[in-house]
């Protein structure tokens, strides 16, 4: 079965730190390749999303994501992160319209 | 315009009782989606419907858990018999189109709690 994996629970940074979130899919064919955050006590919301063409992918907020598609991975980055980045976030691997797998999340904590 | 809803935010229930949760999609949303967030895991595929097709049920993890789609807006998941199990955030989610291009908007959730 297809699967994504995160691979930090939870990470704490500093502010003005550079953001690395590690995510890795399994394979399943042509796959659409997505991050979500989650701020307290708010819903889910779209931080970008990857489905052809460059591999690096701009999203809001600064963040960016790089497609590898020989490591299945999709990593989150963000030079210099702010105490309001402190989220929850998912990535997900979408493998056809209605087979959306999520990740476990990654706990931001970003200490001002 | 108006985002995803769900109903009620919070649900408390007693083991073995059965409850219902609602989603109101986005006005013109063809596609929703079922997911369920329990502690410290990932979001679990549930159910996803569109449009009139018969809606994939391959993520209910029972058959105490059901969901409808009525006249192709409104949904109810059903979960039937609670068990503490059941504890966690279900989440809806609408979209255009059901396209896997397409931008899948989240509600807020309902949060369940089973005693």
């Amino acid at each position: 079965a297809q699967s994504v994996s995160q691979h930090n629970h939870h990470v704490i940074l500093s502010e003005a730190a550079s953001l690395e979130l590690g995510c890795n899919y399994s394979y399943g064919g042509t796959v659409n390749l997505f991050w979500y955050v989650q701020y307290p006590g708010q819903h889910l919301q779209l931080l970008l999303k990857y489905f052809s063409g460059d591999p690096l992918v701009k999203g809001i907020k600064g963040f960016e994501a790089e497609f590898i598609k020989s490591k299945f991975s999709f990593n989150l980055r963000k030079p210099s992160v702010q105490w309001s980045d402190t989220a929850e976030y998912f990535c997900a691997a979408q493998y056809n319209n209605n087979d959306m797998r999520f990740g476990a999340g990654t706990r931001l904590t970003v200490k001002p | 315009g108006a985002g995803v809803s769900q109903s009620p935010s919070n649900k408390v229930t007693e083991k073995g009782k059965d409850v219902e949760l609602r989603c109101d999609p986005i006005s013109g949303h063809t596609a929703l989606y079922w997911y369920r967030q329990s502690l410290g895991q990932g979001l679990e595929f549930l159910i996803y419907f569109q449009g009139n097709s018969a809606p994939d049920k391959s993520g209910l993890p029972s058959d105490r858990f059901s969901a409808e789609r009525t006249g192709g807006s409104v949904s109810t998941l059903t979960i039937q018999r609670t068990q503490q199990e059941d504890s966690a955030v279900y989440l809806c989610a609408s979209s255009l189109t059901g396209w896997s291009t397409d931008t899948q908007y989240f509600g807020p959730g309902t949060r369940l709690t089973v005693l």
